[in-house]
């Protein structure tokens, strides 16, 4: 069965710390995977991607991917109570046969930055 | 701004009526995405619609009709819907191929009576 699963939290955290996300798939034909922050009564918004194994950093987010391990995870520093948000994982499962996505969502982590 | 737009941004009907849902993308994308989000899940895929052919989610009900006109446009028609269908309805364009992010509009929030 093609899974993305996240804790659902919530994960609480001092601002200014280090906030740790993580995510794991099952499918190991996934080929590209997305961090998505979703503020309450908000649509989506991309934070990052990452494709290929290791770390990729963007200003304060670093994600990490582990193919072999199949797990993904998304570290936040310096974390700001504006971070406070759902952060929903996004796993591309299966490229269609119109070269459209799939992507599934995994349930979310939500994380509350306390001042 | 969202570069990805959805009208209306409410919309509260009844059992029997019919209506549609827009999404409309100025990004230059040819592909374009219906999601359904209940309150604290996460978006479930609906359809999805690039190089002009549309592809649909199995589980998705015949009530639920998409049509692209061209491919900047991206319509949502609902017919007789159950109060369960109420959501958060989101429409999301990118390029087509299977690395590229997808960018989400506001959403519609649809009630159902």
């Amino acid at each position: 069965q093609k899974e993305v699963e996240q804790n659902s939290g919530p994960l609480s955290v001092p601002e200014g710390a280090i906030a740790s996300l993580n995510c794991t798939y099952s499918d190991r034909g996934s080929q590209s995977f997305f961090w998505y922050r979703q503020y309450s009564g908000k649509s989506p918004e991309l934070i990052m991607f990452i494709y290929s194994n290791g770390d990729k950093e963007d200003g304060r987010f670093t994600a990490q991917l582990n193919k072999a391990s199949q797990y993904v995870s998304l570290l936040i520093r310096d974390s700001q109570p504006s971070d406070s948000a759902t952060y929903l994982c996004a796993v591309n499962l299966v490229v269609l046969d119109n070269y459209g996505q799939n992507f599934v969502f995994g349930p979310g982590t939500r994380l509350s930055v306390l001042p | 701004d969202t570069e990805v737009t959805q009208t209306p941004k409410h919309l509260v009907m009844g059992m029997t009526n019919k209506k549609s849902l827009k999404c409309e993308q100025h990004m230059g994308h040819r592909a374009m995405y219906w999601y359904k989000q209940k309150a604290k899940k996460p978006p479930e895929l609906m359809f999805v619609y690039s190089y002009e052919k549309l592809s649909i989610n199995e589980s998705v009900p015949s009530r639920f009709s998409p049509e692209c006109p061209n491919s900047s446009l991206l319509n949502l028609h609902l017919h007789a819907l159950q109060p369960e269908d109420s959501a958060l309805y989101l429409c999301a364009s990118s390029q087509e191929g299977p690395d590229n992010e997808q960018f989400f509009g506001p959403g519609t929030r649809l009630t159902v009576l």
